[in-house]
């Protein structure tokens, strides 16, 4: 029930399109589910995140779309761009709680 | 500091042997978290501090793992008698609220 599943496991997008990567999760005490963007030798780095009282959140060409019901949630990336092509991760967390857990990660290629 | 530090960045231990990664949060962030990533795969929880007291361990896949923090401040995760199985990123990440700042982390490879 802790689980979060992540897919794709990998994707390849031309430059100019949009990617889309999608998060399942069981746990409905879940209140918290931020997107991480990780390169190699690197750790993840916050991207953008949202709570369950709002059905998407746009930053700049990142955008969440949130669906409590399937509690199923997503990451676009509009207008991708090379410097894109990273892993990505989805987390899901209880506030209190605060420890996170993650999806196994989406290896994001951009085309140039 | 600005960010997260971790060191060593790269640690290459026989197995038997005794370990010890250091993180260094970024200052005044109250909670700090240690997580483990295996080779493609997403982070997992080990353990977590708010300030010195360690809330939630866990994620400590065994007593071998033991993580400090006794001023608030710099967090050591021990690892004794390694194992190969103990091979992965060890990760620190440190908050004031909500939103990890994580460390480069730690490449930790037993042989």
């Amino acid at each position: 029930q802790q689980q979060v599943k992540q897919s794709p496991q990998s994707l390849i997008v031309q430059k100019g399109g949009i990617s889309i990567i999608n998060c399942a999760y069981e746990n409905t005490a879940f209140d918290y589910f931020p997107w991480y963007q990780q390169f190699p030798g690197k750790g993840p780095a916050l991207l953008i995140a949202i709570r369950p009282d709002v059905s998407e959140k746009k930053e700049g060409r990142f955008t969440i779309s949130f669906n409590k019901s399937a509690k199923q949630f997503s990451l676009h990336i509009m207008d991708s761009q090379p410097g894109d092509s990273a892993t990505y991760f989805c987390a899901a967390g209880i506030q209190g709680a605060q420890k996170l857990v993650f999806g196994q990660g989406t290896r994001l290629t951009i085309n140039p | 500091g600005a960010g997260v530090s971790q060191s060593p960045r790269y640690k290459v231990a026989k197995r038997g042997q005794d370990v010890a990664l250091r993180c260094d949060p970024i200052s005044g962030h109250v909670s700090l978290f240690w997580y483990q990533q295996a080779l493609g795969q997403g982070p997992e929880f080990l353990t977590y501090f708010q300030n010195e007291a360690q809330l939630d361990k866990s994620g400590l896949p065994s007593d071998r793992f033991f993580a400090e923090r006794p001023e608030g401040s710099v967090s050591t995760l021990k690892i004794q008698r390694t194992q190969q199985e103990d091979s992965a990123v060890y990760l620190c990440a440190s908050t004031k609220s909500v939103g990890y700042t994580f460390g480069s982390g730690t490449r930790l490879t037993v042989v």
